[in-house]
């Protein structure tokens, strides 16, 4: 079955413990991104990488890491948690950058920095 | 600048009635796509429906089809035959493509989203 899985599904930390989010396509897709879900505001993007070892900033960068070493995965590093960073947070891929390319997303991980 | 602007806070339609919910966009890109996806109270997100910035027909996916008007910029989605089950959170998006002139990364540009509760 073709999807994006992210582990953990639920997640409850400390401010200043470094954790991990990962992020697995089995679509074989170019173009992965990050982004967090606020009430009000919408979906933000954090990162986006468009293939292996091309990886760029959007919108709301600060205090995020992100690698792609492989094609499949692109985890999401918070070397620092701070409270505000507590949100809802998605993975997307899709088959590339085109603007008619539909983004599948995974299932979503809420993050709750205390 | 807002880029995609969905005003109507909440909607409400009685089950088996259609319901059109609203968004607007902006872009000077002329090649772009625009995606509708649902979000249920269990928080994932659902593909809806798509429109390619030159698709010369509305896009229809079952019940949900998009009523595009490229001169005025809006891409309304429309609810045929509402169900208990349409009762979800339901966001527009705009897709750009990669560019290295302009730097646009091929996000997707959400809207706040629309509440819809959909009344027995």
């Amino acid at each position: 079955e073709a999807q994006v899985t992210q582990n953990p599904r639920y997640l409850i930390t400390v401010t200043g413990k470094k954790l991990t989010v990962t992020c697995s396509q089995n679509m074989n897709h170019e173009y992965m991104s990050w982004y967090r879900q606020d009430p009000g505001l919408g979906l933000r993007q954090i990162y986006y990488s468009m293939n292996v070892e091309v990886t760029d900033k959007g919108d709301v960068p600060e205090g995020y890491k992100v690698s792609r070493k492989e094609k499949r995965n692109f985890p999401l590093i918070l070397e620092s948690p701070s409270p505000n960073q507590t949100s809802l947070y998605f993975c997307a891929s899709s088959y590339s950058g085109a603007s008619y390319n539909e983004q599948f997303f995974g299932p979503g991980t809420r993050l709750t920095v205390l | 600048a807002q880029k995609i602007t969905q005003t109507q806070p909440g909607m409400f339609v009685q089950e088996k009635e259609a319901v059109t919910l609203d968004c607007t966009y902006d872009t000077s890109d002329p090649s772009y796509g625009l995606f509708w996806y649902k979000q249920p109270s269990s928080g994932e997100m659902i593909f809806l429906i798509y429109q390619g910035s030159y698709d010369q027909q509305n896009a229809t996916e079952g019940r949900y089809s998009l009523n595009f008007q490229k001169a005025r910029k809006s891409a309304n989605l429309v609810i045929s035959a509402s169900q208990l089950g349409d009762s979800a959170m339901y966001f527009c998006a705009m897709r750009e493509p990669h560019t290295v002139v302009t730097g646009a990364n091929s996000k997707l540009t959400f809207g706040k989203g629309i509440t819809l509760s959909v009344r027995p």
